[in-house]
């Protein structure tokens, strides 16, 4: 089966620009997530929907990230406007269904530079 | 909360020889744990997965880990190193989010380097 699919897989910006990122999941995987990886640390969630709603969002700093999932597949990422804290690997994954004990397959990510 | 410690930031073996990366996690109630691994510049790849079934796992590429409720560990090993082994490895508990759906809680992980 094809796996998580990410674009692009290197952006580099100036702060307070503008960056999307694009997630298209496994298919007919309902829970889709997004992650920000730190270099040196493990990912950490920012948000998780399940279908095209969104069930925890508690760690997205909504006032520069936003994200949706229209349709139920695909989903994008927006940061505006980015700061220098913002340089990282955003990593997109996905599962079956969102119960505990299910397996997350992840995307290769896109790696964020921050100027 | 779930949580997990990696004790081990950086572990280096000689290929050929055993490799043991350490974990204890933090949970309130029966977790479900994973292993993943990283290789530069990749995504994260499942190792494998307890889920309350057999205390010893089997995962992919020879790795295995062992579930031991009594010491809240969760140490990832392989017999023999080689050298595409080496990568890094996170290990993770599912907590369940304020949805109550599952959501992964990483470790900071262990950097694996293989020498010849």
């Amino acid at each position: 089966e094809a796996g998580v699919a990410q674009s692009p897989r290197y952006k580099i910006i100036e702060k307070r620009q503008s960056v999307a990122f694009w997630c298209n999941p496994i298919s007919g995987h309902a829970t889709l997530y997004w992650y920000q990886q730190i270099l040196g640390q493990g990912p950490k969630l920012l948000i998780q929907f399940q279908n095209n709603g969104v069930v925890d969002d508690s760690q997205l700093p909504k006032d520069r990230f936003s994200a949706e999932r229209l349709k139920g597949v695909d989903s994008t990422l927006k940061i505006q406007p980015a700061k220098l804290e913002d340089s990282a690997v955003y990593l997109c994954a996905s599962s079956l269904v969102g119960g505990q004990g299910q397996p997350q397959h992840f995307g290769d990510g896109t790696r964020l530079s921050i100027l | 909360a779930q949580s997990v410690t990696q004790l081990d930031s950086h572990v280096s073996v000689s290929e050929g020889t055993p490799v043991l990366l350490r974990c204890n996690y933090s949970s309130s109630y029966s977790p479900s744990l994973f292993w993943y691994v990283q290789h530069p510049n990749k995504g994260l790849q499942l190792l494998l997965k307890y889920t309350s079934a057999a205390t010893l796992v089997k995962g992919i590429n020879g790795f295995e880990a062992e579930f031991k409720k009594s010491e809240t560990s969760f140490h990832l090993t392989k017999p023999s190193a080689h050298m595409s082994d080496a990568a890094e490895y996170f290990c993770v508990v599912s907590d369940r989010s304020s949805g109550g759906y599952n959501k992964l809680i990483f470790g900071a992980g262990t950097r694996l380097a293989v020498h010849p």
